[in-house]
């Protein structure tokens, strides 16, 4: 079973602009995480946001969690055309152990 | 540097033969994760490993099995069990046993011909 659901499925976007994506999930968790992927590639680590928190910020990347509403968003600011990739959020339950990922977001920033 | 390495990264297999796809990491991680990645599906969790020895099926085990004899390295076989197993598979590692930041190998895209 897959925890995170991701929306929009995909997104197409003029560089400059801002992407938001969304991620909402079923159980409790202890943290939610953003990954990167480019095509092909093994995903990278972007932030991560603890159950206590409501808002991090790193660089061009701004991710909120509603643990009420079971939901998180991505903002990067200022988009570029390197930022083409799929994203994807992974949840920690509150146990630990297991990391699940949803089904990922493809971003398209067009130049 | 360190990192977690996969190999190969391409992989042929025919019908009804086993496989084993290797990972090894050298950031002295305690926890580490086989997912397999198909397309439109995202990552699906096989198994995970959160200390030496010891090892939980994860959602789509079936077909799959994996040791835990070091602390560094988390072989994944791919058995003949296994009906579908063309496939983007990945392995991770995680400080401690409660996850956090997870380091991902580059991949071992497995095809069967």
């Amino acid at each position: 079973s897959q925890q995170g659901e991701e929306d929009p499925q995909a997104l197409s976007i003029q560089e400059g602009e801002n992407a938001t994506m969304n991620c909402s999930y079923k159980t409790s968790i202890n943290n939610l995480q953003w990954y990167r992927q480019n095509s092909g590639r093994g995903l990278v680590h972007l932030i991560l946001i603890r159950s206590n928190e409501r808002e991090k910020h790193s660089g061009r990347l701004r991710v909120t969690l509603d643990t009420s509403k079971k939901s998180s968003s991505l903002l990067i600011t200022a988009s570029r055309a390197a930022d083409t990739a799929s994203y994807f959020c992974a949840t920690v339950p509150p146990q630990y152990g297991k990391l699940t990922f949803g089904k990922g977001i493809t971003l398209s920033v067009r130049p | 540097d360190g990192g977690i390495t996969q190999s190969p990264k391409y992989l042929f297999r025919k019908e009804g033969q086993n496989v084993t796809l290797s990972c090894e990491q050298n950031l002295n991680h305690d926890a580490m994760y086989w997912y397999r990645q198909d397309p439109g599906q995202g990552l699906r969790l096989i198994y995970y490993s959160q200390i030496v020895n010891d090892f939980q099926k994860g959602d789509i085990a079936e077909g799959y099995s994996v040791s835990r004899e070091k602390k560094e390295s988390f072989p994944l076989t791919v058995t003949s069990a296994q009906k579908n197993p063309t496939a983007f598979y990945l392995c991770a590692s995680t400080l401690g046993q409660g996850p956090g930041e997870a380091f991902f190998g580059q991949g071992t895209r497995l095809t069967v011909v």
